[in-house]
């Protein structure tokens, strides 16, 4: 068992829906990530919060909007998806500043807009 | 070009076989160089991790960094059905404080009993 949790595992949405993502790290990290995993792509970097500062991947559309109220969560809000949004999002933690950049992983909540 | 390229696979071996798993990349400033496993229908886990480039070795996993060629590799001995799974190899340079880590699609691997 990792020290990065996930909620909900899954989810099924209709694209009217609005629905939150929720992730919380135990690691003592300053850094908190997520990712789109799509089938036989690339992880895709969405956001990256350091130190409660946003870094925005500009590709990323609106109808994701993240929130980190603390060093410990991270949120990903929701809205008006679209059936190509289904994807595995993962969140992931690191230390920002000084050390080793790895990366540790939630265990994904899997998506499916409908 | 991409900037970090895995052979998607799959790669199937017989239990007990020696599995080698590689990338190659196109950006020298990448420093560190990491494996992850991922389980399917689980979020990725870190396996090796290792800075610059040489050899790191963890029971029966050996990470390989050759700076020189942009090229690495994770070798598996005496492969497990249980090592079943996707890898992903993982990249990033140090100074940027670990946000421009770049991963490879995955090579999905299959270890038969």
């Amino acid at each position: 068992e990792t020290g990065v949790t996930q909620t909900p595992r899954h989810l099924v949405m209709g694209m009217t829906n609005k629905k939150s993502l929720k992730c919380e790290q135990h690691l003592g990290h300053n850094a908190m990530y997520w990712y789109k995993q799509s089938a036989k792509k690339p992880l895709e970097l969405m956001f990256v919060y350091s130190l409660e500062e946003r870094v925005e991947n500009n590709s990323v559309p609106s109808r994701f909007s993240p929130e980190c109220p603390n060093s410990s969560h991270l949120f990903l809000h929701l809205h008006t998806l679209q059936p190509e949004d289904s994807a595995l999002y993962l969140c992931a933690s690191s230390q920002a500043r000084g050390g080793r950049y790895e990366q540790y992983f939630g265990p994904g909540t899997r998506l499916t807009v409908t | 070009q991409k900037e970090v390229e895995q052979d998607p696979g799959p790669l199937s071996v017989p239990e007990g076989a020696i599995v080698s798993l590689n990338c190659t990349y196109s950006n020298s400033a990448f420093q560190y160089f990491m494996w992850y496993r991922q389980y399917s229908r689980k979020g990725p886990e870190l396996l090796m991790y290792t800075y610059s480039s040489g050899n790191k070795e963890d029971g029966r996993f050996t990470a390989q960094v050759d700076k020189s060629s942009k090229y690495i590799s994770l070798f598996i001995r005496d492969s497990q059905p249980s090592d079943s799974a996707t890898y992903l190899c993982a990249m990033s340079v140090g100074n940027t404080g670990g946000f421009k880590t770049i991963f490879g699609a995955g090579t999905r691997l299959f270890v038969k009993a």
